[in-house]
């Protein structure tokens, strides 16, 4: 069946650090993979996606490439802020697009 | 882009009471909405599945009792929580998949609530 493991946190960096938090998948066909972040109090809000084989997606300094060979959606940031502080959500949706996989979340804070 | 809110955002009620939490998609037609519930080490559990114009799909071990869902048009699904009790309090958040193939969900901004 389809599934998304996440690294599990917390996460707390140094401003400017590097960020990684592996994302890995298990689906049948072919899945578009996408990470959500959630601010403290809201809901989620969609980060970035990918919806096929080498895809990469990014926004906001964020990048995450689409790798079916590692089967893997690994979230980067070059230099975090304290403004990045949140909880990471890696997501598959299957190839209908009905159904919906959610890793566990990452927290990561950001300090200055 | 595709809009999903919420309401009420945060709700206080009594042991007892029922609680409802509306959801609506604001600038596109949902015929399917999803509500989650979110513990406190952030991890989210589907708990159901609303379908526009038939029942709900609880996922297991959800009690549909509990937790009504009505999917009362293309851009309203409504979660109903009967007769709370404290193990209820959480925040809910509900989704919807937007339009097109790239199966993208848009969320509401949660909903937390309290039972005393």
């Amino acid at each position: 069946g389809n599934s998304v493991t996440q690294m599990e946190g917390p996460v707390t960096l140094s401003e400017e650090a590097f960020l990684t938090i592996n994302c890995t998948y298990t689906a049948t066909g072919y899945p578009s993979l996408f990470w959500y972040v959630q601010y403290p109090g809201e809901g989620l809000q969609l980060l970035l996606k990918a919806t096929k084989a080498d895809d990469k997606g990014s926004n906001k300094g964020f990048e995450a490439t689409y790798r079916k060979e590692t089967t893997s959606f690994h979230l980067e940031k070059g230099s975090v802020q304290v403004s990045d502080s949140a909880v990471y959500f890696c997501a598959l949706s299957d190839t209908s697009g009905n159904q919906f996989y959610f890793g566990t979340g990452t927290s990561l804070t950001v300090i200055p | 882009g595709a809009v999903v809110s919420q309401h009420p955002s945060r709700v206080i009620c009594k042991s007892g009471t029922s609680v409802k939490i509306e959801c609506r998609s604001l600038d596109f037609q949902a015929t399917t909405m999803f509500w989650y519930r979110q513990f406190p080490k952030q991890s989210l559990m589907l708990m159901a599945t609303s379908n526009e114009g038939s029942k709900a799909t609880y996922e297991q071990g959800v009690e549909k009792d509990k937790f009504l869902i009505n999917h009362a048009s293309l851009t309203l699904s409504t979660l109903t929580v009967t007769s709370a009790h404290p193990e209820d309090s959480s925040f809910y958040i509900c989704s919807a998949p937007g339009q097109g193939s790239t199966g993208e969900l848009f969320f509401g901004e949660g909903s937390r609530l309290t039972v005393l």
